[in-house]
This record gives structure tokens, C-alpha cells and sequence, in this order.
């Protein structure tokens, strides 16, 4: 049972412009987000998180967004770069039990000059 | 270079014969944990420690997986009697105490022929 849900297998922007990724769960326990970036044949990356007490953390480039109620969060990247085309996941964790990723199956992204 | 490091990166082993995959965690990380990706998945929790202790097991981790952690430093990961359906990425990554912000390694790619 996929408990985090990225519906969009992929993404096409335009280097310069805004890339916006979208993310869903379903485990109302879920309190802490998180965002990795892949490459192929490495390892994630982490690049930004967010705790369910917020609703919006910013670094750099990068800005997460939660929106509880919606069980809904968003990755931005403004502005756009060809180096960000990977692919990136949506993981969650219930923080009293191991922290434990759970993934979304990913989007891939892909920034053309 | 003080990330986490998989060995090895690639394994290619005939089915029914047995694989063993080593990860160290960055040093000071306590706690240390074992995914698996599939192509077109997202990475999926197979288990986890803190310090030597193995606290959770996915139902994914069938008999034919063990992992241990001897000292709380390094882990291994050994399947038996592998089958085709083994065939994935196996992700290493660790986290300091308290932080979810898991640090993965660069993985080790398995294949079953």
C-alpha cells in the first residue's frame, strides 16, 4: 500500500523557469518530509525537509511546501537549472517509530537550456 | 571521503548462491538502515539499527535476508539462496541520533541470473 504518492512520473522545464513537484500521503501519522534528489547509479541525496509543524522551509533554491489538511507537499526550484534534471522522491517518517523513509516512487525531472 | 561507503557496487551471482554486501555508516551516525529499490520505485525500508541493535524488520526482510551490525559500526547484509526477484539496488544509509535527515550510500546493484 503506496502510503506517499508522487502522480507524476515525470517533468519537463524550461532552465530559468520555476520546476514545481507534487507529493501526497496518505498516513495521517506522518509528521516530518523530507525531499531527495538521484542521479543514476548513485545513491539519493537529501535536499530539504519539512516538520508537520510548518507549513513552508526555504534553502537556497530550494522551498518545501506542507499543506496538512490536504495531506499535500511541494518542492520548488526556482530558479531551474539543467544540473537539477533527476530524479527526485518524497519520503515521511512517523518520528517515534525509527525513522523509517517511506518513498514515493519518484519524478523524474528534466531542465533543458 | 567520510559519506556512507558500499561495497560492493556491483554483484552479479547466479541464482541459489549466496550474497554478502557491506556498508559503513558515517562514524558518529548511530543508527544505520537497509533499503531496496526496484526500477521505477521508490527506495522501500527493509530494516534497521541502533548502535548494534537490529529494531525493526520490514516484512519485506523474508528468511532468506539477514543483517547484522557486530559493533555498531560497519553492517552486513547477506541474502541466501538468491532468487531473480533479489535483483535491485540495495541502499545503505545512517542518521545521527534524533535527526531523520538520512545520509545514503551509493548503493550496491545486484543482479540474479
Amino acid at each position: 500500500d503506496q502510503q506517499v504518492k508522487q502522480n507524476s512520473p515525470s517533468l519537463s522545464v524550461q532552465e530559468g523557469r520555476i520546476s514545481i513537484l507534487n507529493c501526497d500521503y496518505t498516513n495521517s501519522m506522518f509528521d516530518y518530509f523530507l525531499w531527495y534528489k538521484k542521479y543514476p547509479a548513485e545513491g539519493p541525496t537529501f535536499l530539504i525537509s519539512i516538520s508537520s509543524i510548518k507549513d513552508k522551509n526555504e534553502d537556497g533554491r530550494f522551498t518545501v511546501f506542507l499543506n496538512k489538511s490536504a495531506k499535500h507537499l511541494s518542492l520548488h526550484i526556482v530558479p531551474s537549472q539543467p544540473g537539477d534534471s533527476a530524479v527526485y522522491f518524497c519520503a515521511a517518517i512517523v518520528s517515534n517509530s525509527g525513522y523509517a523513509l517511506n518513498f514515493g516512487k519518484g519524478t523524474s525531472l528534466l531542465v533543458t537550456p | 571521503d567520510t559519506g556512507v561507503s558500499q561495497d560492493p557496487r556491483h554483484k552479479i551471482t547466479k541464482r541459489g548462491q549466496n550474497v554478502t554486501f557491506r556498508c559503513d555508516p558515517i562514524s558518529e551516525h548511530n543508527r544505520l538502515y537497509w533499503y531496496r529499490q526496484t526500477l521505477g520505485q521508490g527506495p522501500e525500508f527493509l530494516t534497521y539499527f541502533q548502535n548494534e541493535a537490529q529494531l525493526e524488520k520490514s516484512r519485506l526482510l523474508s528468511d532468506r535476508f539477514s543483517a547484522e551490525r557486530p559493533k555498531g559500526s560497519f553492517s552486513t547484509l547477506e541474502i541466501q539462496r538468491t532468487e531473480q526477484g533479489d535483483s535491485a539496488m540495495y541502499l545503505c544509509a545512517s542518521t545521527r541520533a534524533g535527526a531523520p535527515e538520512a545520509f545514503f550510500g551509493q548503493g550496491t546493484r545486484l543482479t540474479v541470473v
